[in-house]
């Protein structure tokens, strides 16, 4: 089955710059691959996602990247502020078959110091 | 999006009792799951919610422990039964709203045992 890593457990970046999480997937069959944040006391809220036939997508100062070849996948913000600052979980799915269910990565602590 | 409402928000417990958590969405989708995120952990899929049939249990979960109903396509149930500590999680109810297959999460149940 699908096993997701994600790197690096916890991350801390001043107020300004750039936060890459990065995510790498075993099943080379999976083709969807969102990203939730999780504020503390909070759900998880989808913030981007991706598909497998896009490399690239971008939202504001959020993108997410996706290379099939190395199955790997990212997320990049831009221009943090400490209102970023929670739990990122990177996740795989085979849609619309194995269910759609989800396999998450183990999460990524985000602080932005001001 | 879908409004995914979960009850209760909250509960304390004491071990060897059981507790049923309920999710009501606000139109029908295809398909519901139940995760569970332990203290400082990820998200780990319990089961999907399987209208009209048996919930598909993932590994290491079973139907005595964790019983889900699922009568129509806008509520499930998910029941712990004879709560350890152990079972001190929040529990996430997630449905695919069918439009792009995104999944969404319910506002989560703390649970905790005492």
């Amino acid at each position: 089955g699908e096993n997701v890593e994600q790197h690096p457990s916890t991350l801390s970046v001043q107020e300004g710059d750039s936060a890459v999480i990065k995510c790498t997937y075993s099943d080379s069959a999976s083709n969807y691959f969102p990203w939730y944040k999780q504020e503390l006391g909070k759900r998880p809220q989808l913030i981007i996602d991706i598909r497998s036939n896009v490399g690239e997508k971008k939202d504001q100062r959020i993108a997410v990247t996706l290379n099939k070849t190395a199955k790997h996948f990212s997320l990049h913000i831009t221009e943090t502020q400490p209102e970023d600052s929670a739990v990122y979980f990177c996740a795989a799915s085979l849609l619309p078959y194995n269910t759609d269910k989800l396999i998450f990565g183990t999460g990524t602590r985000l602080q932005v110091f001001p | 999006s879908a409004v995914i409402s979960q009850k209760p928000s909250r509960d304390i417990c004491q071990r060897g009792t059981s507790l049923t958590i309920q999710c009501q969405v606000d139109s029908q989708v295809t398909m519901m799951f139940w995760y569970r995120q332990q203290p400082g952990q990820s998200l780990t899929l319990i089961a999907t919610a399987n209208q009209g049939s048996e919930a598909t249990y993932e590994s290491g979960f079973v139907i005595d422990k964790f019983p889900i109903s699922r009568p129509n396509l806008t509520f499930s149930t998910l029941t712990v039964s004879n709560m350890s500590p152990e079972d001190s999680s929040i529990y996430l109810c997630s449905v695919d709203t069918g439009v792009g297959n995104t999944i969404y999460f319910g506002e989560g149940s703390w649970l905790t045992v005492v």
